[in-house]
């Protein structure tokens, strides 16, 4: 068990809908980050907020867009869902660390469905 | 670029017997590098990383995994295999490009058999 949750486990939507995803990060730890794992793929970094500031991005367009709030938790917004945006998406939370020696905790996912 | 190659998309074994993933990665600097393993419809958890150091490192569940540099490796082993063993194991770089993150090989996928 890392203490990293997130909730739902699963979900099914339509296209053209929104959907939030939440994430609660483990204790003493300040940086979310966001990931989505397409079936038979690795997992791929759509963002990463730290101190409730978006920290980075990787190659996803700005309908994915996020949260993170005082207590460290974290959303994951898509808007205007996709077929292609079915997934598991996972949340990793981590304490940065000098010369970047970072691991990242991994939590148990949300499976979304696109129909 | 940045990048994981896991040659094998799938491995069968036998219970008892040993086991090694290859893990091939690209990366300029020094990397930091991490085993995680996966059941289905699970996430991601953590077997071992290697930061510096000893390049021989010892994981959960009797995994180590051995940093070879001059061929930009990071295999893991176990030497006797057991059923539950029986999983998806993802091998990344970790890195920083303007902030720190993780690039994923596309995994392996373990079965053991009985």
């Amino acid at each position: 068990e890392t203490g990293v949750t997130q909730s739902p486990t699963h979900l099914i939507k339509t296209r053209g809908q929104q959907v939030t995803l939440r994430c609660s990060s483990q204790s003493g730890h300040n940086t979310v980050s966001w990931y989505q794992q397409a079936l038979g793929q690795g997992p791929q970094f759509i963002f990463q907020y730290y101190r409730e500031e978006e920290n980075g991005r990787g190659n996803f367009p700005p309908r994915f867009s996020g949260l993170q709030f005082p207590n460290y938790s974290s959303e994951l917004n898509v808007n205007a869902l996709e077929l292609d945006d079915s997934a598991l998406y996972l949340c990793a939370s981590s304490s940065p660390s000098t010369g970047g020696q970072e691991t990242q905790y991994f939590g148990p996912g949300t499976r979304l469905l696109v129909l | 670029a940045q990048s994981v190659t896991q040659p094998d998309i799938h491995i069968t074994v036998s219970e008892g017997a040993s086991l090694e993933l290859r893990c091939n990665y690209s990366y300029g600097a020094t990397p930091y590098l991490f085993w995680y393993v996966q059941s289905p419809g699970q996430g991601l958890q953590l077997l071992l990383k290697y930061f510096s150091g000893d390049t021989l490192v010892q994981g959960i569940k009797g995994f180590e995994a051995e940093f070879k540099r001059s061929q930009s490796s990071f295999n893991l082993r176990k030497p006797s295999v057991h059923w539950s063993d029986a999983a998806e194991y993802f091998c990344a770089v970790g890195y920083t490009s303007g902030t720190y993150k993780y690039i994923f090989g596309t995994g392996t996928r373990l079965k053991v058999l009985a």
